[in-house]
Formats: C-alpha cells, structure tokens, sequence
C-alpha cells in the first residue's frame, strides 16, 4: 500500500496566484480529511469528506479556499487567491470510518507564498 | 470546550533513558484517544490508540501509553529512548469524525 500520497511536496507561489493541492487516499478508505499545521495554530481541520461528500467545511478559513473530491481517489484543495498567511504545511489524511481506526496521513505539502 | 493539551512544549532525553510524555484531555464523555508521531519533513504516524478496555495500551515502536480516567490523562511511554525516536509528538482525541490535536511535545535525544 503506498499510503496517502499528496503533491507536491512543496510548493513556493506568489501572492496573488492560484494554488491547487492534491491528495490521493488509500484505496478502500472512505473518510478524507485536509489539515493545516502552522506554528501559531498548531493542526487545523479544514475539511472532511465522507463518501466523497464535504460533511463538514467549518475549518475552512474563509472563501478563497475551495475543495473537492469527486471521486474516492482523488481530492483537490485550492486557494485562490493566495496570501502570505496561507503558508503552512497541508495535510491529507484519510481512514475507514472516520476517527476509529486512526487517521493515515500523507506527507504534507509544505506551501510558501510570497 | 473539547481540548487536548500537552503541557510539555521540548523534552531532552539520554539514549537509553526512560520517557514520558503527558497529554491531558477536556471531554465531556471519555473520547478515542491517540498518540501520534512526526519526524521533520514527514507526515503524522499513529504510534497507538485507545478506545476502551485495557487501560494500558501497546503500540509500534516499543511505545505504550495509559489511559486514566480519574486524571484524564493519557501518558505516552518508552522504556529506553533510541536516537531514531527524536521527533514531534501528538496526542489527540476524538469523539466524532473530528481528531483535535495537542500542540505537540518536541523531543530531543542526546548522546
């Protein structure tokens, strides 16, 4: 099993632009989570899905982030338009059943904008 | 409201030296409990989980923890510290979908 696979792992983009993360959970896995890890905030819930379906959005700091999961392998996260404040590491995790079994986290994606 | 908290922030260790690490948990009912571990530049691994019964759990690594209720406490231990074991620790507890995570306890290992 090659885990919770984010890309890319890092990213550097300018204030302004659009920036899209992505996220692949382990097969089989129906609940997927994006966190925010930041120094001052410490891990952060932005979002789960469960069977694909956004079920709780309320971590998502305000409408320039977006994001999706149209289908059980493949999830996106978007900022746009991005700030300097936005700079942390994402997370993806995913697990069977939500909490239960444990989360599985992916390597993060550390994202610096300029 | 529901909280996680490790009130260690950095912990120095010998090699070979016992450790321990605190977490404390706010809950209005006894929620799933975990301990995780990240090394820099990784992702988080679970090292162990407790959800009910033996209140002494097991986990990878050589890493154990107990749950006591009396305390809310679930105290993270490791016998003997190797220097692999350098990395960020986090407790975190759950009730729903949701895990809420310690601000991490950052251990060192020295020589």
């Amino acid at each position: 099993d090659a885990g919770v696979i984010q890309s890319p792992r890092h990213e550097v983009t300018e204030m302004g632009q659009e920036v899209t993360l992505r996220c692949k959970p382990i097969s089989g896995h129906n609940s997927l989570f994006w966190y925010r890890q930041t120094m001052m905030r410490g891990l952060e819930l932005l979002i789960y899905f469960n069977n694909n379906v956004p079920i709780d959005d309320s971590g998502m700091p305000e409408d320039r982030f977006s994001a999706k999961m149209p289908n059980a392998s493949f999830s996106t996260l978007k900022i746009q338009p991005s700030e300097p404040r936005d700079s942390a590491v994402y997370f993806c995790a995913s697990s069977q059943g939500g909490t239960g079994p444990g989360y599985t986290f992916g390597s993060g994606t550390r994202l610096t904008v300029v | 409201a529901q909280s996680v908290t490790q009130p260690d922030i950095h912990i120095t260790v010998s090699e070979g030296a016992s450790l321990e690490l605190r977490c404390n948990y706010s809950y209005g009912a006894t929620p799933y409990l975990f301990w995780y571990v990240q090394s820099p530049g990784q992702g988080l691994q679970l090292l162990l989980k407790y959800f009910s019964g033996d209140t002494l759990v097991q986990g990878i690594k050589g890493f154990e923890a107990e749950f006591k209720r009396s305390q809310s406490s679930f105290n993270l231990r490791k016998p003997s510290v190797h220097w692999s074991d350098a990395a960020e620790y986090f407790c975190a507890a759950s009730n729903d979908y949701k895990l809420s995570f310690g601000a991490g306890t950052t251990v060192t290992v020295r020589a």
